[in-house]
């Protein structure tokens, strides 16, 4: 099993619409959790941090933490073309670790 | 926000060429940094962690003699990729933060893309 996980895509989904994005640890010990945008040939950059159980807002972005369910999510309200990118999710218990990164799609 | 700096940005050399990347933090003093490598269409993966006046820790599978990395002052981590072969052309990526047990993000540089002909 992986140490954090996510869906690989592409997910697709039409301007203006909720893009929803999962990721999922096995560390229960995991303190904080962290999610990057990668545009193609670019390095990641942050675009969220969580650390306790709940949503997090920021803008468009919502961030939500269930560490009971090993749990963490990135909704992104009003999606835009330049959204289209693949989103890294990743957590730290000592090391900084990421998942594999959902390509996200936005259509116009 | 916290700053990375990484150069060059892009390098295109012989096979045999030693090449070495600079990473800079320009706004805070990481006592650890940390270097990536991808692949087109694959995921980060972390080559080693770099501490400022002592050995990186190099992950399995990552030829320490073939990439070395200095650390040597708060702001700066040297990778050098030495005798390059075409194998070797990747997307590496450097990355400042928290030492381990800090809850701050990583932020990294803008990536040094090396092609070796």
């Amino acid at each position: 099993q992986k140490e954090v996980e996510q869906n690989s895509g592409p997910l697709s989904v039409p301007e203006g619409a909720i893009a929803s994005l999962n990721c999922t640890y096995s560390d229960r010990g995991s303190q904080s959790f962290f999610w990057y945008r990668q545009y193609s040939g670019k390095s990641p950059e942050l675009i969220m941090f969580i650390y306790s159980n709940g949503d997090k807002e920021d803008g468009r972005f919502t961030a939500q933490l269930n560490k009971a369910s090993q749990y963490v999510s990135l909704l992104i309200r009003d999606s835009q073309p330049s959204d289209s990118a693949t989103y890294l999710c990743a957590v730290r218990r000592g090391m900084l670790t990421f998942g594999g990164g959902t390509r996200l799609m936005v259509k116009p | 926000g916290a700053v990375v700096s990484q150069h060059p940005s892009w390098v295109i050399c012989k096979s045999g060429t030693s090449v070495k990347i600079e990473c800079r933090s320009l706004d805070f003093q990481a006592t650890t940094m940390f270097w990536y490598r991808q692949f087109p269409k694959q995921s980060l993966m972390l080559m080693a962690t770099s501490n400022e006046g002592s050995k990186a820790t190099y992950e399995q599978g990552v030829e320490k003699d073939k990439f070395l990395i200095n650390h040597a002052s708060l702001t700066l981590s040297t990778l050098t990729v030495t005798s390059a072969h075409p194998e070797d052309s990747s997307f590496y990526i450097c990355s400042a933060g928290a030492p381990k047990g800090g809850n701050q993000p990583q932020h990294f540089g803008d990536g040094t893309r090396l092609s070796i002909l």
